[in-house]
């Protein structure tokens, strides 16, 4: 299907786990994101990436490890996760990192660490 | 770290009132965008406002954004349930690669 897919959209995992979620799209966007969602604090960019093979720090980037290989796929990796990463994370693609340009939200991984 | 706060954090109306919701900060942004979010969805983007004092209208909602660049807010006339939703606003830094977003103003209309 067409579009920004996340996986797995649900997630148990226990701490001190590794844990990846995937993220893909169809669009050929240059830019993909990854946010976190908690109550309180909206959305907080973890990493973004311009292009294939280019990625960079967001707000909160502490714990989490990105690559990007493909531009359609950007996965997050948790290498050792622990309970404040318990959140609802969200990836987004867009055209241009230009702030006028539109991100499109893919459907968000329930993210849950024991 | 730019900071965008939004108000009211919660807000439960009746189907056809009014409401504004605002979202402030002490920085200057280069556009400012506003999202809806549904419950186990992703956000969507409503619209972006780009220049100081612009007014966007999306059918009965109505965008404005701060002469300075600096606030927005969103007003809905008549709300409908169908309103009903998480509201984000999100400004771009000046680089604009990057997005900041507010904590979000939950609304829920009742029939």
């Amino acid at each position: 299907d067409a579009g920004i897919t996340q996986s797995p959209r649900y997630k148990i995992t226990e701490t001190g786990r590794q844990v990846t979620l995937m993220c893909h799209q169809t669009w050929s966007h240059s830019y993909m994101f990854w946010y976190r969602q908690d109550l309180g604090h909206g959305l907080r960019l973890i990493y973004y990436s311009a292009a294939a093979d280019i990625t960079d720090k967001g707000e909160v980037p502490d714990g989490y490890v990105v690559s990007r290989s493909k531009t359609e796929n950007f996965p997050l990796t948790l290498e050792s996760a622990t309970r404040s990463q318990t959140s609802v994370y969200f990836c987004a693609s867009s055209e241009s990192g230009h702030g006028g340009g539109e991100q499109y939200f893919g459907p968000g991984t329930r993210l849950t660490v024991t | 770290t730019q900071l965008l706060e939004q108000s009211p954090q919660f807000l439960s109306i009746q189907e056809g009132e009014n409401l504004t919701v605002y979202c402030n900060s002490s920085s200057v942004f280069s556009s400012l965008q506003w999202y809806r979010q549904e419950p186990g969805e992703g956000p969507v983007l409503l619209v972006t406002v780009v220049t100081g004092g612009e007014v966007k209208k999306l059918k009965r909602l109505t965008f404005q954004f701060g002469d300075a660049r600096k606030d927005s807010s969103l007003h809905i006339t008549a709300a409908q349930p169908g309103d009903t939703g998480l509201y984000l606003c999100a400004g771009a830094n000046n680089a604009g690669n990057m997005l900041t977003f507010g904590g979000g103003t939950r609304l829920m209309v009742k029939p």
